[in-house]
């Protein structure tokens, strides 16, 4: 694999079921992101985390938990999905050394979900 | 509160024209803003990026003016191709602090031959 891989590709869940979606990258990134995409609200960021071991509360993160136990995989489950949730989401990885632009992010092809 | 508006959420151009995409801030702390390109069913993907102590970036086809003053920056593509048809985002982050991206909510372009 070469780059960020993200599973399943997409979903349909019954509200209040439990779901973890996956993310994978080779990059040797540090950083890692978890957004959602809506129409009309463009992307938005629902967590994040800068190294292994620590993570971060982005802009909606309410109904989302990640983890990040090693540097190539972050998955975001959501507890008991809920309609509001029904989104696209990406993943996105950067690289966070003074010599890098950090703002240079790589995305995931997207998991497309609904929640019936 | 939307931090980076792009307030056309659409626009069609013909092949061999200039593309002109727009997007405004009202943060002033934004010091780096970026433009990334989205295929249906793809990531969005990098494009160009300019620093605050620029206005202007070039990298073939593609070029990003940066106004401080006017908290506005736009994307110019030059000449357009079917190829540019795309979502483009505009995002900002402050570098100080470590601050996060924050992105536009996107202009659909469509460049017709």
């Amino acid at each position: 694999i070469a780059g960020i891989t993200q599973a399943p590709t997409s979903q349909i869940l019954a509200a209040g079921r439990r779901m973890t979606l996956r993310c994978t990258q080779d990059m040797r990134h540090n950083a890692m992101y978890w957004y959602r995409q809506d129409l009309g609200l463009g992307l938005r960021l629902i967590h994040y985390s800068n190294t292994a071991g620590t993570t971060g509360k982005g802009e909606v993160p309410d109904g989302y938990s990640v983890s990040r136990a090693n540097t190539d995989d972050f998955p975001l489950t959501l507890a008991s999905a809920v309609p509001s949730q029904t989104s696209v989401y990406f993943c996105a990885s950067s690289d966070l050394e003074p010599s890098s632009p950090r703002e240079t992010q790589y995305f995931g092809p997207g998991t497309r979900l609904l929640v019936l | 509160d939307q931090q980076v508006k792009q307030n056309s959420p659409s626009l069609s151009v013909q092949e061999g024209r200039i593309s002109i995409l727009n997007c405004d801030y009202t943060n002033s702390m934004f010091d780096y803003f970026l433009w990334y390109k989205k295929y249906p069913a793809e990531g969005p993907t990098f494009l160009i990026s300019i620093s605050s102590i620029k206005d202007k970036n070039e990298d073939g086809r593609f070029t990003v003016f940066l106004n401080k003053s006017a908290k506005h920056l736009s994307l110019h593509i030059v000449p357009s191709q079917p190829g540019d048809s795309a979502v483009y985002f505009c995002a900002a982050s402050a570098r100080a602090g470590f601050q996060k991206l924050v992105f536009g909510t996107g202009t659909r372009l469509l460049v017709s031959p």
